[in-house]
This record gives C-alpha cells, sequence and structure tokens, in this order.
C-alpha cells in the first residue's frame, strides 16, 4: 500500500521562510510532486522531483531523499496570497494513479 | 482556453436523483483521472481513463458510480440515487504520457446533496 504523510496546518509569518516536509511509503517510486490548493480553487502544479536533491524554482523548492522517503517543500519571502494548502504527491510506477496526502493548510500572517 | 474544462461547476440534487459531471482534457491529452475531496481531506483516486477505456477504477464505489470516456465527448462521471455523503468535490485532471506524469487539474465540479 501507499502512505502519506505531512502535518495538518502551518502558520508562518509573512517574509519568512516555512518547510513543509512530506513522508511516504510506496511500494514503487517515479516521482514526487508538490500542488498548491487555494480554497475552493483547483490544484496547481509547483515541483517535480525525481533524484535526490533540491529543486529551486523561484521562491519554491523541493527536496527529496529517496532513501528516506521523504520530501520538503521551501517557501522563502511569504507573501499574503502564499495562504493555501500545499498538497504532496507520489507517483508509484507505470499508469499508477498518484496518490495525494491530505495536504498541509497554510496560513500567512502579518 | 486549452486547460481542463470541467461542468458544471456547481450541482445541487435531492437524494435519490442522479448527478452528472463532464469533464474535456487539455488539447492532446487522451487520459483522464477523476478524484474526489472532502472538505478538509485530500484528493481521493476514484478513476483512471483512457478514451474509450477504463484503466483503473479501483478507487470507485462499487454501487451508484460509474465513469466512461467515450471516443468523441467529454469524460463523464455518473452518480446514481445520490446520499448526503457524495456532497464533495469532484476534480478531473488529465495528463500526457510523454510527460513527467504532472496533472493538470480542472476546476472541479462542486456537488451538493440536499
Amino acid at each position: 500500500g501507499q502512505n502519506i504523510d505531512q502535518p495538518t496546518e502551518m502558520t508562518a509569518t509573512e517574509g519568512a521562510i516555512v518547510q513543509i516536509n512530506c513522508t511516504y511509503q510506496t511500494s514503487g517510486f517515479n516521482g514526487l510532486f508538490w500542488y498548491q490548493q487555494h480554497a475552493g480553487e483547483a490544484p496547481t502544479f509547483l515541483s517535480y522531483n525525481v533524484l535526490d536533491g533540491l529543486e529551486e524554482k523561484g521562491r519554491f523548492s523541493s527536496f527529496l531523499s529517496r532513501s528516506k522517503g521523504y520530501s520538503y517543500l521551501l517557501l522563502k519571502e511569504l507573501q499574503m496570497k502564499d495562504s493555501a494548502s500545499y498538497l504532496c504527491a507520489v507517483g508509484s510506477s507505470g499508469n499508477t494513479p498518484l496518490v495525494f496526502g491530505k495536504g498541509t493548510r497554510l496560513s500567512v500572517i502579518a | 482556453n486549452a486547460g481542463v474544462m470541467q461542468n458544471p461547476r456547481h450541482l445541487v440534487r435531492r437524494r435519490g436523483q442522479e448527478a452528472r459531471l463532464r469533464c474535456s482534457p487539455m488539447k492532446g491529452h487522451s487520459h483522464v483521472y477523476w478524484y474526489r475531496q472532502l472538505p478538509e481531506e485530500g484528493l481521493k483516486f476514484m478513476v483512471y481513463l483512457q478514451k474509450e477505456n477504463i484503466i483503473d477504477e479501483s478507487g470507485m464505489p462499487k454501487e451508484r458510480f460509474s465513469a466512461e470516456f467515450p471516443k468523441e465527448g467529454p469524460s463523464i462521471l455518473r452518480i446514481q440515487q445520490v446520499v448526503r455523503g457524495d456532497s464533495a468535490a469532484y476534480f478531473c485532471a488529465s495528463f500526457s504520457p510523454r510527460g513527467t506524469g504532472e496533472l493538470f487539474f480542472g476546476e472541479g465540479s462542486r456537488l451538493t446533496v440536499l
């Protein structure tokens, strides 16, 4: 089976840095995805990691350690508009659908 | 707009009625997934379809739910004899097997069962 864990809620201050962790157990692995979802809206793609290490994209970075079954999403220079849910999702192999964690609801406060 | 299109965005049904949710994938994509999201919950996989073929329906309830993706036209998720527990947001996502596996989501259809 597959299991994905991430914190339910986090709060951070505008301008600060926040790290959202995700741990997973899967029978196979072909990539880890992070999505952002604002309330009442569709999830939108943020990042994809398939190899160990850090992927940087502007204010957002994502890290993966396959041996530890661990990833994090790092958000820098937080803005109020970053308040959203952040979903960690893992692909197993082939046609297996992405499995999503329950999401971490981030609140950015002034 | 070449994105994933879902309709209706909002649907209200009384218990026992039928709900039909439609999804047109991104241009060039022939694979769609349907996910269900309950309030404060993650996305739960329901079914994976390719044109005229159901690839994986392991996440779909055995009764009352069905899905299709005909050769022409949108994919349809059909819920018969709806119950209050069916109230949720239903998201469709499409992807290209030639890509990274990234899913492109539609805006979702929000079903409310009275």
